[in-house]
């Protein structure tokens, strides 16, 4: 079974630059989760999606990032105008819907941002 | 939000058991406690989720005591591959959260390291 899939995996951007991400969930999940993690810290939740509606933005800057679902499977975080303090990494999970307890999310290995 | 807290580092050597505990001192009723293993360069992996008592895996043990104000995550006789950031989650399930995942919050994790 393919596992979630991102990219870039890496990107480096001076600020003030617009960089976007993709993610592709695992075939059937219906929920897509992005989150946030700066080096050193666990992940913090962004934005979740089911299907192709927002469930939770309450943490997305949302002066900055965006991101959408169309159609209910790929999704893309955008951030515009970039700041030294989103260098992180940038990780995409999806889990089937109703899931029991804290999961299982299904991550993808991340895509990293350095802003100069 | 249940908080979580864990140590944040612990060394072992390879063969041994390994033990991480979690205290969850204010854990809901509805929550329960999900358990991720991370490594470098790559998203957290699901390793084991439980509600009370035990629950064990072909990967990892979890003990949860009767008043669930603490779990423990037991990984048998570890190897060097098992050097990894072990992340514990507490949170409701997403069916009852109104579908957020927003209170299942990773914390800084445990980074355990396996010695030769």
């Amino acid at each position: 079974e393919a596992g979630v899939a991102q990219s870039p995996r890496y990107k480096i951007i001076e600020k003030r630059q617009s960089v976007a991400f993709w993610c592709n969930p695992i075939s059937g999940h219906a929920t897509l989760y992005w989150y946030q993690q700066i080096l050193g810290q666990g992940p913090k939740l962004l934005i979740q999606f089911q299907n192709n509606g927002v469930v939770d933005d309450s943490q997305l800057p949302k002066d900055r990032f965006s991101a959408e679902r169309l159609k209910g499977v790929d999704s893309t975080l955008k951030i515009q105008p970039a700041k030294l303090e989103d260098s992180a990494v940038y990780l995409c999970a999806s889990s089937p819907w109703g899931t029991t307890g804290g999961g299982e999310l299904f991550f993808g290995e991340g895509s990293r941002l350095t802003v100069l | 939000l249940a908080k979580t807290t864990q140590p944040i580092s612990m060394d072992s050597y390879e063969g041994q058991e390994v033990n991480i505990t979690c205290s969850h001192n204010n854990i809901a009723t509805n929550d329960y406690i999900t358990w991720y293993q991370q490594f470098p360069s790559q998203g957290p992996r699901f390793i084991i989720q439980g509600y009370k008592t035990k629950v064990t895996n072909e990967v990892a043990s979890l003990f949860i005591p009767a008043d669930r104000k603490s779990s423990t995550l037991s990984l048998p006789r570890v190897s060097l591959s098992d050097t990894a950031v072990y992340y514990c989650l507490v949170g409701p399930p997403t069916s009852i959260s109104s579908g957020s995942a927003r209170q299942l919050t990773f914390g800084s994790g445990t980074q355990l390291t396996v010695l030769p």
